[in-house]
């Protein structure tokens, strides 16, 4: 069975503090890897995505994802946040083979607040 | 393009009743999932529709179901509503089934059982 697990539950930044959220994964298999956001009041958006290749992938607002397959992990980071970063962040995991495309295995997900 | 659309946003029921959640889709989009949101369990699958057939099913008991239309939109209903069953219900299109395509979701429906 697949599962994902978020490191960190809360996370405080000051503005322009770096940022590292942890994601480990369970699958025997290979797999497609995701990071979403939520921002208060607004629907679940992809932040980026790995599918193969090039193992960090970077996405939108700056943010980029390691995949080290030894470590079954996919980092979120982001050098330097911004009070706009504040929002919940959620792992997520497909395994190929398991399924479906579309199937998403979510983390518990990873509140951010970012103080000014 | 409009994005995916959920209705109604909120609703109250009592326990034992049922209740039937709506979908629209991206105009194109013709698979649908749907996935319920909870403080304890997080985000979880419920199931998947393409072309009005359900390809995928999470772990959810029976009272939870769905179906698809031709123009791609979707209903999931659930009976004999639980306490338990208090939870955001999020939908999200995509346009079809392989890692080429991305899963746009819609801002839920909130669900509170009395």
């Amino acid at each position: 069975a697949q599962s994902v697990s978020q490191h960190n539950h809360h996370v405080i930044l000051s503005e322009a503090a770096s940022l590292e959220l942890g994601c480990n994964y369970s699958y025997g298999g290979t797999v497609n890897l995701f990071w979403y956001v939520q921002y208060p009041g607004q629907h679940l958006q992809l932040l980026l995505k790995y599918f193969s290749g090039d193992p960090l992938v970077k996405g939108i607002k700056g943010f980029e994802a390691e995949f080290i397959k030894s470590k079954f992990s996919f980092n979120l980071r982001k050098p330097s946040v911004q009070w706009s970063d504040t929002a919940e962040y959620f792992c997520a995991v497909n395994g190929r083979g398991s399924g479906g495309y579309n199937k998403l295995i979510f983390g518990a997900g990873t509140r951010l607040a970012v103080h000014p | 393009k409009a994005g995916v659309t959920q209705t109604p946003r909120y609703l109250i029921k009592t326990r034992g009743q049922q209740v039937t959640l709506s979908c629209s889709p991206i105009s194109g989009h013709r698979s649908v999932s749907w996935y319920q949101q909870t403080p304890g369990q997080g985000l979880q699958f419920l199931f998947e529709y393409f072309s009005e057939t359900q390809r995928n099913k999470g772990n959810f008991p029976g009272r939870f179901s769905g179906r698809q239309f031709s123009n791609s939109r979707s209903e999931m209903n659930v009976s004999t509503l639980e306490l338990g069953d208090s939870a955001l219900y999020l939908c999200a299109s995509s346009f079809g089934t392989s890692d080429a395509y991305e899963q746009y979701f819609g801002p839920g429906t909130r669900l509170t059982v009395t």
